[in-house]
């Protein structure tokens, strides 16, 4: 039973527009939610997060919404960059159950068109 | 400082063999995570450890064992490899903070 789904394999947006990524999950347990990065060959770098008491995180072009009702956040980033094409991976977490056990996504790879 | 480093980094092993994978974590991060990453699957949780003690475990056979030394470092174990185990296997560190974990670059096992 996937519990956070991406279900997006894939993106294709114009250098200069805005790019949205979605996730939701299906444990009203988890508390804090992170967006991670990936390039091939290396491992996931952290992007930005968010809290559940929250619903709106802004990091530069950067910005996590969270929806706790419908239990959906998205990733907004604006503009887009080239730089920008890579995997980007939703996780969340328990975070009242002491345990350092992200469950991801299963990622959703981003292209940026020059 | 030094970010999290894993060696090797690819690894051809044959079906029935065990493997070894290393770990070691940025300088002063206690907390040691392992994840498999498979196209079908994403990334999922083996386990964590902390201060040499497993503290959390993520549903895998018992075939994948692993252990933390005292310098933080940490290995994991695969017995008896599958076909199915073949993976890109992350290993992130964490000053102990479930909310801050460093990625290393990954270990890619192919098992033939």
């Amino acid at each position: 039973d996937q519990q956070v789904k991406q279900n997006s394999p894939s993106l294709s947006v114009q250098e200069g527009r805005i790019s949205i990524l979605n996730c939701d999950y299906t444990n009203s347990m988890f508390d804090y939610f992170l967006w991670y990065k990936k390039y091939p060959a290396e491992g996931p770098t952290f992007l930005i997060s968010i809290s559940s008491i929250k619903d709106k995180n802004e990091d530069g072009r950067f910005t996590v919404f969270l929806n706790k009702s419908a239990k959906h956040l998205s990733l907004h980033i604006v503009p887009s960059q080239p730089g920008d094409s890579a995997v980007y991976f939703c996780a969340a977490i328990r975070s009242g159950a002491g345990s350092y056990q992200l469950t991801f996504g299963k990622g959703t790879k981003l292209s940026v068109i020059p | 400082k030094a970010g999290v480093t894993q060696t090797p980094r690819y690894l051809i092993k044959t079906r029935g063999q065990q493997v070894t994978l290393s770990c070691s974590p940025i300088s002063g991060h206690r907390s040691v995570s392992w994840y498999q990453q498979t196209p079908g699957q994403g990334l999922q949780f083996l386990f964590e450890y902390f201060s040499e003690t497993q503290r959390n475990k993520g549903n895998f056979p018992g075939r994948f064992s692993g252990r933390q030394f005292s310098n933080s470092r940490s290995e994991m174990n695969v017995s008896t490899l599958e076909l199915g185990d073949s993976a890109l296997y992350l290993c992130a560190s964490s000053p102990n903070s479930p909310y801050e974990q460093y990625f290393g670059p990954g270990t890619r096992l192919t098992v033939t």
